[in-house]
């Protein structure tokens, strides 16, 4: 299988639930990052895993957190959700070896 | 002021029409630079990376990269409908992903 996906593709949550989300990342790629996408701005970096560790961190509070598995698949977790938190969350991944990132097509997680 | 500035648009043009779309940075420690294309409820596809100053080429794609000035731009050659997206600006430090900073994106429509 060739790309990267994501699940769910859409959810709605509560303020102050968690969710955690999912990413499959393309065949051969080791690196995984995810981004939160507000509607109308350009991604945001939250952070970065390489062979199920973290790496590298954006500017998000320790209610995001992540985990790689073996197979490099990835998840997202965010706990206390708020409002703000509303956006597409991306995943996107990458070997070490190219230039770039594979995206998919994100989760769209709405909080009410 | 934000590291990573674009307009945001909307551009509209006739197909045909040659497309110039630019983003400026402040941060000189950006080495790579690439450019995405993001349909609506997509997410973003890699269209060109490039490494320091000058210009890359690739089809009817030009993306041209001005260290000293901190600008980049992305000029698309003969215009189609469906270049109809939004274009994201994204660069760098380094070239094993962490922290891809993303422009906020420009929506262009090519109109037939």
């Amino acid at each position: 299988e060739t790309g990267v996906t994501q699940s769910p593709t859409h959810l709605i949550k509560t303020r102050g639930q968690q969710v955690t989300l999912r990413c499959s990342s393309q065949s051969g790629h080791n690196t995984v990052s995810w981004y939160q996408q507000a509607l109308g701005q350009g991604p945001q970096f939250i952070f970065q895993y390489y062979r199920e560790e973290e790496n590298g961190r954006g500017n998000f509070p320790p209610r995001f957190s992540g985990l790689q598995f073996p197979n490099y698949s990835s998840e997202l977790n965010v706990n206390a959700l708020e409002l703000d938190d509303s956006a597409l969350y991306l995943c996107a991944s990458s070997s070490t070896h190219s230039g770039g990132y594979t995206f998919g097509s994100g989760t769209r997680l709405t909080v009410v | 002021q934000k590291e990573v500035e674009q307009d945001p648009g909307p551009l509209s043009v006739p197909e045909g029409a040659i497309v110039s779309l630019n983003c400026t940075y402040s941060n000189s420690a950006f080495q790579y630079f690439m450019w995405y294309r993001q349909y609506s409820r997509k997410g973003p596809e890699l269209l060109m990376y490039t490494y320091s100053s000058g210009n890359k080429e690739d089809g009817r794609f030009t993306a041209q990269v001005d260290k000293s000035s901190k600008y980049i731009s992305l000029f698309i050659r003969d215009s189609q409908p469906s270049d109809s997206a939004t274009y994201l600006c994204a660069m760098s430090v380094n070239n094993y992903g962490q922290n891809f900073v993303f422009g906020p994106g420009t929506r262009l429509s090519v109109l037939p």
